[in-house]
């Protein structure tokens, strides 16, 4: 089974900083790569499919980026609102597997 | 408005069975394929399995820790798909969600969550 790592598992950073969060696929997915962002106590929420195509809604703030087995999701300038658990997911084939997921804190 | 709202959680004994349901509405359902997702408390996304549309067959996928124990279904005429878990495990106390997928597209709506306990 393919594997997907994220890093860094987590992450302090100050408003108004560029944030980037990188996953990692052991095998090729080609750009078969969704982000998800997850707020305290909430649901998981789409961000970005197909590695780099934002959802309706989402803020410009985010970008995704990546083909193949290296990707990254990137918020230019953190706000407070931001704060949450990312997860990268695979969804080329079977299984549709997660990173671990990066919790992003505010400084 | 598109909705999913998972049924049928609870405390269930180790060995025990449960099965969650998760009504969706505001979209054409059979077209879709249905993800279930679990979340341990404190710990990460889990991808449980799926059960694809009609279209492409309605055959179902797992992930290898329920392959064996966890059956998905569906019911297009009622709009519900079904996670029946038999043979519990502690470890499968989570937050169980269930969302929809296009053929090859990302999960895009994803339900509240319903909890499953199971402890002795």
């Amino acid at each position: 089974d393919i594997q997907m790592t994220q890093s860094p598992s987590s992450l302090s950073a100050s408003v108004g900083d560029r944030v980037t969060i990188t996953c990692r696929a052991s095998q090729g997915i080609s750009n078969y790569l969704a982000w998800y962002q997850q707020k305290p106590g909430k649901v998981p929420k789409l961000l970005i499919s197909a590695a780099s195509i934002l959802q309706s809604g989402v803020p410009s703030r985010f970008s995704g980026s990546g083909s193949g087995t290296d990707f990254t999701l990137t918020i230019s300038s953190l706000q407070p609102e931001d704060v949450a658990t990312y997860y990268c997911q695979k969804y080329d084939r079977v299984p549709r597997s997660f990173g671990q997921g990066t919790k992003v804190e505010i400084k | 408005e598109v909705q999913l709202v998972e049924y049928g959680g609870g405390l269930v004994q180790p060995g025990g069975s449960l099965r969650l349901s998760c009504a969706a509405s505001g979209f054409t359902f059979s077209d879709y394929y249905i993800s279930w997702v679990r979340q341990a408390p404190g710990k990460g996304l889990e991808w449980v399995g799926f059960v694809r549309s009609k279209a492409y067959g309605g055959s179902t996928e797992y992930a290898a820790s329920v392959k064996g124990r966890f059956t998905i279904s569906r019911d297009d005429s009622k709009s519900v798909a079904y996670l029946q878990m038999n043979s519990l495990k502690t470890e499968d106390t989570a937050v169980y969600y269930c969302s929809r997928e296009y053929y090859y597209e990302a999960n895009d709506y994803w339900g509240q969550g319903t909890l499953v306990t199971v402890s002795s």
